[in-house]
């Protein structure tokens, strides 16, 4: 069974930082293009930023409001994906998504399976 | 950046009746990289249709996409108590980005 499990979630002061981490399990992890995508209370889907695979290049692509501050690796021999966040303001605070890329005919483009969220909360 | 824009914001339905919910795109999108996207209260995400119009794997055939450049549709043809949900659409574009609708809340009548 497919499974992405994230963890390290928490409180934390503004200005300051976090790592997440999101173990995957029943698929080759190393092939997988990867994503984080956050959800603030009571809002809709944002995508954060992406990993493709290291034979895909290892590309790392952001959004915009996270650029500079947010930074994804993955550890393929741990199958396991990071999201460290530094500067962490309370427009951060969300609900974090870790998500395989689904790919189909040459391109991944959309996201399957999803984990069940680690919530992240900036406050002081 | 490509803006979605998701009609209407609430759709309230009974069990059995059609749903159709719109995905309007700024600009076109490239290659109809348009996904559908069910999440219910306290879960993660679901992938319903990629592509516009492929279902994704063990999705029900009462829901279907089609569209294409800008517009974009989600039919689910006769309601299920379980999918009264928020249904969102996303948008992949050529400068590597992903952005997603604001959702549409499907409630019961």
């Amino acid at each position: 069974e497919v499974q992405l499990v994230e963890s390290g979630g928490g409180l934390v002061k503004p200005g300051g930082s976090l790592r997440l981490s999101c173990a995957a399990s029943g698929f080759t992890f190393s092939n997988a293009w990867m994503s984080w995508v956050r959800q603030a209370p009571g809002k809709g889907l944002e995508w954060v930023g992406r990993i493709k695979s290291k034979t895909d290049g290892g590309t790392i692509d952001y959004a915009a409001p996270v650029k500079g501050r947010f930074t994804i690796s993955r550890d393929d021999s741990a199958n396991t994906l990071y999201l460290q966040m530094n500067s962490l303001n309370t427009e951060d605070t969300a609900v974090y998504y870790c998500t395989r890329a689904f790919c189909t005919a040459g391109s991944c483009t959309q996201f399957d399976p999803w984990g069940q969220g680690t919530p992240v909360t900036v406050s002081s | 950046e490509i803006v979605l824009t998701q009609s209407p914001g609430t759709l309230s339905l009974s069990p059995g009746e059609r749903a159709t919910l719109s995905c309007r795109a700024s600009q076109s999108v490239s290659n109809n990289y348009l996904a559908w996207y069910q999440q219910k209260p306290g879960q993660a995400p679901r992938l319903l249709i990629y592509g516009a119009s492929s279902r994704a794997t063990g999705i029900p055939d009462r829901f279907s996409g089609s569209g294409s450049g800008t517009d974009f549709t989600l039919t689910i043809s006769r309601l299920e108590p379980e999918d009264f949900a928020v249904y969102y659409c996303q948008q992949y574009d050529t400068s590597s980005r992903f952005t997603f609708g604001p959702g549409t809340k499907v409630d019961i009548k």
